[in-house]
């Protein structure tokens, strides 16, 4: 099945600081790839995702780049702000069909001001 | 906009007992999935339908179930529980695999 691997599992910035998070997929054909933010004892919220067509989206603040060739795929939070401190997961379509998604193993991204 | 309502919000049961949490998905919403996340972990797939038909089926244990009836709605229904089962219960839906839309989950607590 797919393999998603997420680093950092913690990141700490200043608050205006950028924050990056790096997700690798094992599957090639895998062609979605979606972030959520979770804040605590919360739904996983979708913030952006990307479509493997593309290498780059951008929506504010966030932005997401996407390197088939290498299978990872990168969240970029550019001015962060306190409220963005929660976990991120990473997420790749499982293989085999059923539409499920498997995760990477989150990071806990706390802003400190 | 309609989200995906899950019930109930909290939901504490003993060892042995039985548990049914429910699921109603965004309309027109063709996939109902189910996750469990246990604390500090990322959510793990369990089950989902397609068009109410079983669609995939992943770590789920043998004494739970699940269902999607006509009206679209899903049921988890979890058996002879064990503390072990005590997480956070999402279900999310979708159109094939777009609009991927959890709800806000259900934290069963078994003692």
């Amino acid at each position: 099945g797919e393999n998603v691997e997420q680093h950092p599992s913690t990141l700490s910035v200043q608050e205006g600081d950028s924050a990056v998070i790096k997700c690798t997929y094992s599957d090639s054909a895998s062609n979605y790839f979606p972030w959520y933010k979770q804040e605590l004892g919360k739904r996983p919220q979708l913030i952006i995702d990307i479509r493997s067509n593309v290498g780059e989206k951008k929506d504010q603040r966030i932005a997401v780049t996407l390197n088939k060739t290498a299978k990872h795929f990168s969240l970029h939070i550019t001015e962060t702000q306190p409220e963005d401190s929660a976990v991120y997961f990473c997420a790749a379509p499982s293989p085999g069909g059923g539409n499920k998604l498997t995760f990477g193993t989150g990071t806990q991204l706390k802003v400190e001001l | 906009a309609a989200g995906v309502i899950q019930s109930p919000r909290h939901l504490i049961k003993e060892k042995r007992e039985t548990a049914t949490l429910k699921c109603y998905p965004i309309p027109r919403h063709d996939t109902v999935y189910w996750y469990q996340q246990g604390p500090g972990q990322d959510p793990q797939f369990l089950i989902s339908f397609y068009e109410k038909m079983q669609s995939d089926k992943g770590s789920i244990p043998d004494r739970f179930s699940a269902q999607q009836f006509s009206d679209y709605h899903s049921e988890l229904n979890m058996s002879s529980l064990e503390l072990g089962d005590s997480a956070l219960y999402f279900c999310a839906s979708s159109l094939v695999l777009y609009g991927y839309t959890f709800g806000s989950g259900t934290r069963l607590t078994v003692v």
